[in-house]
């Protein structure tokens, strides 16, 4: 069964920093890329980065592109969100999600139960 | 990149079929047949319902269905029932590097 587990939320002042994990399993790990998704109270879903399987090559959104790091680890099946410099408008449920794309068919497919972010004084 | 607009909510009785549509543009829904369908319940996780504009992942009701003109897609779901009330996302990968993926804004389907 695949699984993406989120963890390192919690509540942050405006300016401060925080790491997200998510600790996968039931697939081959090596073998996917991996995106973090948010969500903002009563909003819709925002993408937010990627990071390809071998950790090549990482992209973001420019409203977190600077402040925010994704990184992974294939030995020890995480992935990672390092988040600095936040804003109250980062405050929102963090998902970790599998990407499964080929030449023919790609989708973010398999999701965390999100992770929460609360950024407050 | 703006999101993919979706209407806010759509409501159908038992058993009816209703459609969300959900609109882009070249660079995105126009442009690949990348595009997914997402149900969510509040305070859950999104759950993929259909992938490549029409297909459905294995588990999913048949029910679901997706298709795809110029820059518009669209979800329809038939027989509707009442575990089917829920918010519907839609999303199309993007000719861009960011972002790499865009959702639309979301739709509420109320079954009366």
């Amino acid at each position: 069964e695949v699984q993406l587990e989120e963890s390192g939320g919690g509540l942050v002042q405006p300016g401060g920093s925080l790491r997200l994990s998510c600790t996968v399993s039931g697939f081959i790990f090596s073998d996917y890329s991996v995106n973090w998704v948010r969500q903002a109270p009563g909003k819709g879903l925002e993408w937010i980065s990627y990071i390809s399987s071998t950790s090549r090559t990482v992209y973001y959104a420019d409203s977190v592109k600077g402040r925010f790091t994704i990184s992974r680890d294939n030995a020890k099946n995480l992935v990672h969100l390092q988040m600095n410099s936040l804003r109250a408008d980062d405050t929102a449920v963090y998902y970790c999600a599998r990407e499964d794309c080929n030449s023919v068919s790609c989708s973010i497919d398999f999701w965390g139960q999100g992770t929460r972010v609360t950024v407050s004084s | 990149q703006s999101a993919l607009t979706q209407p806010a909510s759509v409501s159908g009785s038992p058993g009816q079929s209703i459609t969300i549509s959900c609109t882009g543009t070249s660079s995105d829904i126009g442009d690949y047949n990348f595009v997914s369908w997402y149900q969510q319940y509040p305070g859950k996780a999104p759950k993929l319902m259909i992938f490549d504009v029409s297909n459905r992942p294995s588990g999913v009701s048949s029910r679901f269905s997706g298709s795809k003109s110029g820059n518009t897609a669209s979800l329809t779901i038939s027989g509707l029932q009442a575990e089917d009330e829920a918010d519907y996302y839609c999303s199309s990968y993007v000719n861009s590097i960011s972002p790499l993926w865009v959702f639309g804004g979301g739709t509420r389907l109320t079954v009366l």
